[in-house]
């Protein structure tokens, strides 16, 4: 595969419930993102991670936890979410992050709290 | 902080012909970037094309081209010759430049294009 995937690419859990959103990028790039995408929103950026370390964390609520083994996967675990946090979570990569290098994203995954 | 403003939430447009996106933004920077992206129904968003502020020419990418406005805060686009495949929504971006921070990008709301044929 190339580019940048993400899984599942549709999901639906309860309040309660744990779970995670899984990107791998296959570009090779240093820099990973997490970004929200809501209806009738811009996106937000939610965590930047450049070499598996974490540059940003746009204050986000602590129900949501990113990890980042290596440069090519960062996860996003989720626990005790809220039905406003229903929407698109993108992922994305570039080369660098500090750079201004071309982000590319993945699909995305649908997120649905119930 | 920076904020981009897209004030057209919805367009269409027939095939073949010619449609200009606005956008707008608020920045007291003066190094910065702006993009524009594509997404395209339940598929991937892809960079369409991007400008550099110190640039005074205006960035063109086959039938996509810019208006960029610097003193107006203003960075619309063009699109040429409309394909259905232009079908998307398409977001404005703007990133100041990186001196050692974070790499943001700060999007705008949207504009859904619909091209009809």
């Amino acid at each position: 595969e190339t580019g940048v995937t993400q899984t599942p690419r549709h999901l639906v859990m309860g309040m309660t419930n744990k779970k995670s959103l899984k990107c791998e990028q296959h570009l090779g790039h240093n820099a990973m993102y997490w970004y929200k995408q809501s209806a009738k929103k811009p996106l937000e950026l939610m965590f930047v991670y450049s070499l598996e370390e974490r540059v940003e964390n746009n204050s986000v609520p602590s129900r949501f936890s990113p990890e980042c083994p290596n440069s090519s996967h960062l996860f996003l675990h989720l626990h005790t979410l809220q039905p406003e946090d229903s929407a698109l979570y993108l992922c994305a990569s570039s080369q660098d992050q500090g750079f201004v290098n071309e982000q590319f994203f993945g699909p995305g995954t649908r997120l649905t709290v119930l | 902080a920076q904020t981009v403003t897209q004030s057209q939430p919805e367009m269409s447009v027939q095939e073949a012909e010619t449609v200009t996106l606005s956008c707008t933004y608020d920045t007291s920077e003066s190094n910065y970037y702006l993009f524009w992206y594509k997404q395209p129904p339940s598929r991937q968003m892809i960079l369409v094309i991007r400008q550099e502020a110190y640039k005074q020419q205006n960035a063109t990418e086959n039938r996509f081209s810019v208006n960029f406005q610097k003193a107006a805060k203003s960075f619309s686009l063009k699109i040429s010759d409309s394909q259905l495949g232009d079908t998307a929504m398409y977001f404005c971006a703007f990133m100041k430049h990186p001196q050692g921070g974070s790499e943001k990008l700060v999007f705008g709301k949207g504009t859904k294009l619909t091209v009809n044929p």
